[in-house]
């Protein structure tokens, strides 16, 4: 079975502009989860989605979105990008989320300048 | 908010040496998972513990938990250069809280 995909796998974008990541989960997985991973903060949970719907979002503004298509696949979004959201963002699936082990991506590592 | 604690952060350990990686959490939970994160690497799934008392081994790595304590351990047996890696401890309540991390280097 073919892991959980990312792409684009590296990014530069400057401050200001948005960014759109995209995560094809594992075959028949429905919950995609979001993780931005910085050398300051760790590994912070972002948002969830299951069934096409969000389920859960950690504390990031409202800069931060993302959504969930039928075939399972998810999309986050930044827009207005700043500085400190230079991180590898990592996208993770599970058969039905919530406490289920999950499945990581290889993440997207993002660069504002 | 739940937090999540790991201690050490940074560990250096000769290959042949015994050590423990401790993950503290604050709040009741019932499943702890451990992952393993390679310099550069996306992570990958170690244990799950799922409930008091319970312990896992795989290789040189054995994780135990205890709920009570709110305490999960991870020991490395004879530690080997391929086991340098990061590592970190996740409690799950509605999502998963991931611990601090420690950083795993095996010295030959």
């Amino acid at each position: 079975k073919a892991g959980v995909t990312q792409t684009p796998r590296y990014l530069i974008k400057t401050r200001g502009q948005q960014v759109t990541l995209s995560c094809s989960p594992i075959s028949g997985h429905r919950s995609v989860s979001w993780y931005q991973q910085t050398p300051g903060q760790g590994l912070q949970f972002l948002f969830e989605y299951f069934s096409e719907t969000q389920r859960n979002k950690g504390n990031f503004p409202g800069r931060f979105s993302g959504r969930q298509f039928s075939n399972s696949r998810s999309e986050m979004n930044v827009s207005t990008l700043e500085l400190g959201d230079s991180a590898l963002y990592l996208c993770a699936s599970s058969l039905q989320g919530g406490r289920e082990t999950q499945y990581f991506g290889p993440g997207t590592r993002l660069l504002v300048l | 908010e739940l937090k999540v604690e790991q201690n050490p952060l940074f560990l250096s350990m000769q290959e042949g040496k015994n050590y423990t990686i401790y993950c503290n959490y604050s709040t009741t939970s019932d499943r702890l998972y451990w992952y393993r994160q390679d310099p550069g690497k996306s992570l990958e799934s170690l244990f799950v513990l799922l409930s008091n008392g319970a312990v896992k081994q795989e290789g040189r790595l054995m994780a135990s938990l205890d709920t009570k304590a709110r305490l999960s351990t991870l020991h490395i047996t004879a530690a080997v250069h391929d086991l340098s890696a990061t590592y970190f401890c996740a409690v799950t309540l509605h999502q998963f809280y991931f611990g601090t991390g420690t950083s795993l280097t095996v010295i030959p």
